[in-house]
């Protein structure tokens, strides 16, 4: 069974730029989310989709960040424009169902540096 | 103050080690995740347990709900073993607070 696909796997840019990073979830799972990791930190959720619909999004700076999940499937994070502290691994991952009992899996992360 | 807290920070052992890795949380739970962290930023999902103790081969886990704690142990640490650990708490319905996690090394 293929994993959670991430693209690209490293991003280096200048502060104000915008950069967008994909996912592909696991075949059937419904739920996705956006962590990101800052260096020696635990992930943070950013945004949670059941299907295409957003379910926690409460985390997210929505003035630079935002992400969609066209179709229920693959899904885009978009910052515009990155600040220096937006350095960090952004992690998708995907679930069967909804809910903390699920079992989540993880993508390879992006590796994103903003200078 | 964090939310979930783990302890040690960092950790490194001796092959054959038995290894324990703690985990406390302030915010009530169902469920308790333990993930494992490797070089290179690939996270696999060890456990999800909400009461008692689950093992799967070296690994074992277990959870006091009424005390919020829960740790995780390594039997005969090996050096692939090295890792992150991190656990992971439901905070409400959909969100989920993560520990900084435990930087595990276990030399040969």
């Amino acid at each position: 069974e293929a994993g959670v696909a991430q693209s690209p796997r490293y991003k280096i840019i200048e502060k104000r730029q915008s950069v967008a990073f994909w996912c592909n979830p696991i075949s059937g799972h419904a739920t996705l989310y956006w962590y990101q990791q800052i260096l020696g930190q635990g992930p943070k959720l950013l945004i949670q989709f059941q299907n295409n619909g957003v379910v926690d999004d409460s985390q997210l700076p929505k003035d630079r960040f935002s992400a969609e999940r066209l179709k229920g499937v693959d899904s885009t994070l978009k910052i515009q424009p990155a600040k220096l502290e937006d350095s960090a691994v952004y992690l998708c991952a995907s679930s069967l169902g909804q809910g903390l009992m699920e079992t989540q899996y993880f993508g390879p992360g992006t590796r994103l540096l903003v200078l | 103050k964090n939310e979930v807290e783990q302890s040690p920070q960092n950790l490194t052992a001796q092959e054959g080690e038995f290894i324990t890795i703690n985990c406390s949380y302030s915010v009530g739970i169902s469920a308790l995740h333990w993930l494992q962290q490797h070089p290179g930023g690939g996270i696999v999902s060890l456990f999800m347990l909400s009461s008692g103790k689950k093992k799967h081969g070296r690994l074992i886990a277990t959870i006091n709900i009424q005390e919020k704690h829960s740790s995780l142990h390594i039997t005969a640490s090996h050096p692939r073993d090295s890792a992150v650990y991190i656990c992971a708490a439901p905070y409400n319905n959909n969100d989920m607070r993560f520990g900084a996690g435990t930087r595990l090394t276990v030399k040969p």
